[in-house]
């Protein structure tokens, strides 16, 4: 199977734009995470969701935001960018099913590294 | 909520000798417990796992102890090689529902020919 893709990997932004990131899970996964890696703050969680369902948020601005499609596909969005935005934004996908919040196994993309200016 | 605190931040041992992290947990209805290794410019990769109804796993080289009274769990890497060099991090499960992995800040090891 293949891995969890994301797009773009590289993106240069300057303050006070939008940026759109795009997951695809591993086929069968209908779990997407987001999560904000930088250096000082490690891994945070940003949201998942779950059959076009945010399930959980995390401890983040309004300016985030995502959906995920029907094929499990997941965007996040930041709007109105701040320098403290640049990060690695990760993806993460789980095969759960059953909607039954049981822990199952991540996996992870490749990111995508955002740089504000 | 839930907080994971990770300890050492850095490890550097001898190619051979053994390494341990350890992590600690502030929800007791934490139930699921992974470790993640990431290599400069890459993805994390998950590497072993264990549930709250285990008290240790073992891969290879590899083990994991989960102590749920202490709210610790450990990662054990024996035998360590050059190629174990990376940042490794733990991570506990939110069971407030949905998928919700809080992170450890991560430790670098390094391991010295």
């Amino acid at each position: 199977k293949a891995g969890v893709t994301q797009t773009p990997r590289y993106l240069i932004k300057t303050r006070g734009q939008q940026v759109t990131l795009s997951c695809s899970p591993i086929s069968g996964h209908r779990s997407v995470s987001w999560y904000q890696q930088t250096p000082g703050q490690g891994l945070q969680f940003l949201f998942e969701y779950f059959s076009e369902t945010q399930r959980n948020k995390g401890n983040f601005p309004g300016r985030f935001s995502g959906r995920q499609f029907s094929n499990s596909r997941s965007e996040m969005n930041v709007s109105t960018l701040e320098l403290g935005d640049s990060a690695l934004y990760l993806c993460a996908s789980s095969r759960e099913t059953s909607g039954m919040a049981v822990a199952y196994e991540q996996y992870f993309g490749p990111g995508t590294r955002l740089t504000v200016t | 909520g839930e907080n994971v605190e990770q300890h050492p931040s850095t490890l550097s041992v001898q190619e051979g000798d053994s390494a341990v992290i350890k992590c600690t947990y502030s929800d007791s209805a934490s139930n699921y417990f992974p470790w993640y290794k990431q290599e400069l410019g890459k993805r994390p990769q998950l590497i072993i796992d264990i549930r709250s109804n285990v008290g240790e796993k073992k891969d290879q080289r590899i083990a994991v102890t989960l102590n749920k009274t202490a709210k610790h769990f450990s990662l054990h890497i024996t035998e360590t090689q050059p190629e174990d060099s990376a940042v490794y991090f733990c991570a506990a499960y939110y069971t407030g529902g949905g998928n919700k992995l809080t992170f450890g800040t991560g430790t670098q090891l390094k391991v010295e020919l």
